[in-house]
């Protein structure tokens, strides 16, 4: 059962343009983990977002999770082709781990 | 480097073959994860071990099994391999058993990549 829905699937944007990538659940997240995954490796931890409403920066890319804590976003500013990847959002839940299909994004210098 | 060291990096096999996955968690780490991903079915949880012990089952098939031992290192057992099980196989470390969202920090390896022929 897919609990974890991303969107978009796929995003090709120009360098230096902005973007908003999701991640929502029909449940309320107990916390949430977003990575970055590159062609042919294991998926980097980005981050970890906990408290409902809570907002992280790392330098160009802002998490926020949401109040009710069911969704969380993604935003880059001015994207770089460096941060072509595929973006995946995790939840644990007691013992289970579930990943989001993910949003692949490419950033076209 | 996530210090999650996986090998070998690939692997080609036959049908109805048995190979044998290994993991070397971050230091400090007691959690082992195993993952499978492929084009359809993105990245699957399988099995998890805390500190020698079977934490958690995903979608891990019979046919399919891991261990942990005692230095923590982990291996994954695939057996009687079909044309379907060709993927990447991730393992992952995190420093707790679960429950609580620090556990759910997980670190991964390079991965395995398997191919069935």
């Amino acid at each position: 059962t897919q609990l974890l829905e991303q969107s978009p699937q796929f995003l090709s944007i120009q360098e230096g343009e902005n973007l908003t990538v999701y991640c929502n659940s029909s449940s309320v997240f107990s916390s949430l983990q977003w990575y970055r995954q590159e062609p042919g490796e294991g998926p980097v931890l980005l981050v970890t977002v906990v408290t409902g409403g809570e907002v992280k920066k790392l330098k160009r890319l802002t998490f926020q999770f949401g109040d009710a804590r069911k969704d969380s976003s993604l935003h880059i500013t001015a994207a770089q082709p460096g941060d072509t990847g595929l973006y995946l959002c995790a939840e644990g839940r007691g013992n289970q781990f579930y990943f989001g299909t993910g949003t692949s994004l490419t950033v076209i210098p | 480097d996530s210090g999650v060291t996986q090998t070998p990096k690939h692997l080609i096999t036959a049908t109805g073959q048995r190979v044998t996955l290994r993991c070397s968690p971050r230091s400090g780490d007691l959690s082992v994860y195993w993952y499978q991903q492929s084009l359809d079915q993105g990245l699957q949880f399988l099995i998890q071990y805390y500190n020698g012990e079977e934490r958690a089952k995903g979608n891990i098939l019979e046919r399919f099994s891991a261990q942990q031992f005692p230095d923590l290192h982990s291996e994954l057992n695939l057996s009687s391999l079909e044309l379907g099980d060709s993927a990447l196989y991730f393992c992952a470390s995190s420093v707790g058993p679960g429950g609580r969202f620090l556990s759910y920090e997980q670190y991964f390896g390079p991965g395995t990549r398997l191919t069935v022929t």
